[in-house]
């Protein structure tokens, strides 16, 4: 069965720390990996999008790994600030063709100031 | 980036009344439409995917005839509930994406509360 775990539930930290979440996933085949933001009472934002071959990407203060053998990826963001408050959720695609994704439960960040 | 809207982005109704939410694609002709069911601390759920001009194929355990899809135009896909009950009161969130890739614009979001 296809699946996309997410750890932490959630997590809360201090404005202007870094922080990790983890996305570990046992999806197959794998065509790639994203990584998205969902602002409460919002539709998700897409941060990064993973292939099999890429093992890091950054977009601005997020920064997302891929381990395709350990089947692992992490979020870093950096330098947190408030408006980084949000769900993060992890999105595994399977089957391109009929646009097959598994979701992870995602992550609740609150920044505190 | 590609643009999805979703209309209404509110709506409350009373139990037995249908309800329509539109989806569109702003700036790009959606070949596939994906609409989503997002209940309070939990993830997005898929009921239903939508193939311009075709029939949509639900996920197991949605009802077809309660959550109708149109998908009659490339920028137009809508979610019809039917007989809403407090029940489906949720967060329904559309995606589109354009031929055979897999990258996906999600809407914003239409907050339905079945009174």
């Amino acid at each position: 069965k296809n699946q996309v775990e997410q750890s932490p539930q959630s997590l809360i930290i201090l404005e202007g720390k870094n922080c990790t979440l983890q996305c570990n996933y046992t999806v197959s085949p794998f065509s790639n990996l994203r990584w998205y933001k969902q602002d409460t009472g919002r539709g998700p934002v897409s941060l990064t999008i993973m292939t099999f071959s890429e093992n890091t990407k950054s977009n601005g203060r997020y920064t997302a790994t891929l381990d395709a053998d350990t089947k692992q990826s992490s979020l870093h963001i950096t330098a947190s600030q408030l408006s980084d408050s949000a769900s993060y959720i992890c999105v595994v695609i399977y089957n391109t063709n009929a646009g097959k994704s598994t979701f992870g439960d995602g992550t609740t960040l609150t920044v505190k100031p | 980036g590609a643009v999805v809207s979703q209309h209404p982005s509110r709506v409350i109704c009373k139990s037995g009344t249908s309800v329509k939410i539109e989806c569109r694609s702003l700036d790009f002709q959606a070949t596939t439409m994906f609409w989503y069911r997002q209940f309070p601390k939990q993830s997005l759920m898929l009921m239903a995917t939508s193939n311009e001009g075709s029939k949509a194929t639900y996920e197991q355990g949605v009802e077809k005839d309660k959550f109708l899809i149109n998908h009659a135009s490339l920028t137009l896909s809508t979610l019809t509930v039917t007989s809403a009950h407090p029940e489906d009161s949720s967060f329904y969130i559309c995606s589109a994406r354009f031929g055979s890739t897999d990258t996906q614009y999600f809407g914003p979001g239409t907050r339905l509360t079945v009174l």
